[in-house]
């Protein structure tokens, strides 16, 4: 199965915005408008926070949002706060697989 | 509430094997395709195999040349893992969740550890 590839790392201080990138190909993210987006706390079950690239579950926050242009899908965080600070995995229609994670800092 | 709840995890040796349950609740549990997700100590999630609303299809990752096999009991709200011939790259926290395919998994368990060590 193909990779998504996340940047392992990110992070921004509180009341900033921070962008996440999720980049496939034209056989998952660039073929489908279905990328959904995780959030994970240590310890934690993951927590869908977008699917369908843009689509917010009932109860997550609109400062969370998503986009995708070509092969790359994004995960916006907007006035960022502490408990923002998570692990974030972003997947596909088209593959079985989760990106490899982005660490989110909140400084 | 919607509800899935792991159990069955534990140490087990190389080359041994365990069965990894799931319990359903809150939602309608024989509509709804299920996944195994895995995640090894400090890496990131890894899709493990996913099972259609009767039972009738079944998906693995390639990795696990065979060794697992997933099913379902739609009577009792319960989806499985068996995991044969066990490998220490095999320990990871195991979560089931519900596959709402173009939707994404949109509930899941707490995990439950599965340690494969001598």
């Amino acid at each position: 199965q193909s990779a998504l590839t996340q940047p392992p790392s990110a992070s921004g201080s509180p009341g900033q915005s921070v962008t996440i990138s999720c980049t496939g190909t034209s056989s998952d993210v660039g073929g489908y408008n279905y990328v959904s987006w995780y959030q994970q706390h240590p310890g934690k079950a993951p927590k869908l926070m977008i699917y369908e690239v843009s689509k917010r579950p009932s109860g997550v926050p609109d400062r969370f949002s998503g986009s995708k242009s070509g092969n790359t899908a994004s995960l916006t965080v907007s006035g960022l706060q502490a408990d923002d600070e998570a692990d974030y995995y972003c997947t596909s229609a088209g593959t079985k697989v989760f990106g490899g994670g982005t660490k989110l800092t909140v400084l | 509430e919607a509800q899935l709840v792991e159990s069955g995890g534990g140490l087990v040796q190389p080359g041994g094997s365990l069965r990894l349950s799931c319990a359903a609740s809150g939602f309608t549990f024989s509509a709804s395709w299920m996944t195994w997700v895995r995640q090894a100590p400090g890496k990131g999630l890894e899709w493990v195999a996913n099972i259609k609303e009767d039972g009738s299809v079944r998906n693995y990752v390639d990795s696990l040349e065979g060794r697992f096999t997933i099913s379902r009991d739609n009577a009792q709200n319960s989806v499985y893992l068996q995991m044969d011939s066990l490998r220490a790259g095999d320990t990871a926290v195991y979560f089931c969740t519900r596959d709402r395919a173009w939707n994404g998994f949109d509930i899941w368990g707490q995990g439950t550890l599965v340690t494969v060590s001598p």
